[in-house]
C-alpha cells in the first residue's frame, strides 16, 4: 500500500533560519512523484514543489528545495531564510504510478510550522 | 483565469439531508478530484475523474456520488448526510501531461452535518 509519513507534528524555526520538514514514503512503483503543499490558516492548498522519481537532481523552487534520497525513500522539504509568512501546515504527498491517467495523490498527516520573530 | 472554483464555501446540513457540492476549473485540465480533510489528517481521496466521461472511487467513497458534467465541471453529491461527513471538501484538477503533474486545488467547502 502507498503511504506517506510525516513524523513531526509541529516545528518551530527562528525567522531567517533554514528548516527541514521530514517526509518518508512507501511505494513499490518505479515511477512516482513527490509533492509538497502549503496550507496557511486561510485554508487553501498551495503547491510548492515537485520531484519525480527518475529526476537525478533535487528539485528547487526559490527558497524551497526538496532533499530527495531515493534509497531511503525520503523527500524532505528544506525552506531557507524562513519568513513569518511561512507559518502554515505543510503536507507531503505522493503520486504513485505517476504516468497513469487520472493519477491520484496520497497525503501525509502534515507538519505545522511556526516561524518566530 | 479563476483556476478551480467551488461552491458553496460553507454549508450546514441536518442528518439525512442531501446536497451537491459544485466544482469548476477553467484551465482545460483533463483530470479532476474530490478530497476530504478531517482535523489532524491529510487529505483523503473520495472520487476522481481521469477524463471527461469517466469516474472512479478513491479511498473513502462511501456515502458520496459524483458527476463529471463536462470537461470543466465535477460535482460531489451527498444523498443522505451523516455527522461523519462533517469535513472540509476540496476539489482539485490536473492537466495529466508531462511536466505538469501537480494538482491545483479549489478554496474548499466547509461542511457541518448536525
Amino acid at each position: 500500500a502507498q503511504k506517506i509519513t510525516q513524523t513531526q507534528p509541529g516545528m518551530f524555526v527562528q525567522e531567517k533560519e533554514a528548516v527541514t520538514l521530514d517526509c518518508t514514503y512507501d511505494t513499490s512503483d518505479q515511477s512516482y512523484g513527490l509533492f509538497w503543499y502549503k496550507q496557511p490558516s486561510s485554508g487553501e492548498m498551495i503547491f510548492l514543489i515537485y520531484q519525480g522519481s527518475y529526476d537525478e537532481q533535487n528539485a528547487t523552487e526559490g527558497r524551497y528545495s526538496l532533499n530527495f534520497q531515493k534509497a531511503r525513500k525520503s523527500a524532505n522539504l528544506v525552506i531557507s531564510a524562513s519568513q513569518l509568512g511561512d507559518s502554515a501546515m505543510y503536507f507531503c504527498a505522493m503520486a504513485p504510478k505517476l504516468m497513469e491517467y487520472g493519477n491520484k495523490l496520497v497525503f501525509g498527516a502534515g507538519t505545522i510550522l511556526r516561524v518566530k520573530s | 483565469n479563476a483556476g478551480v472554483t467551488q461552491t458553496p464555501k460553507f454549508q450546514v446540513l441536518k442528518t439525512g439531508q442531501s446536497m451537491t457540492l459544485q466544482c469548476a476549473q477553467d484551465m482545460n485540465h483533463n483530470s479532476m478530484y474530490w478530497y476530504r480533510q478531517d482535523p489532524g489528517m491529510g487529505l483523503r481521496l473520495i472520487y476522481y475523474s481521469a477524463s471527461e466521461g469517466t469516474t472512479d472511487k478513491g479511498e473513502v467513497p462511501n456515502g458520496y456520488n459524483v458527476s463529471r458534467l463536462n470537461k470543466r465541471e465535477f460535482s460531489l453529491r451527498l444523498e443522505s448526510a451523516a455527522p461523519s461527513q462533517t469535513s472540509v471538501y476540496f476539489c482539485a484538477s490536473r492537466k495529466g501531461e508531462a511536466p505538469s503533474y501537480e494538482q491545483y486545488f479549489g478554496p474548499g467547502t466547509r461542511l457541518t452535518v448536525t
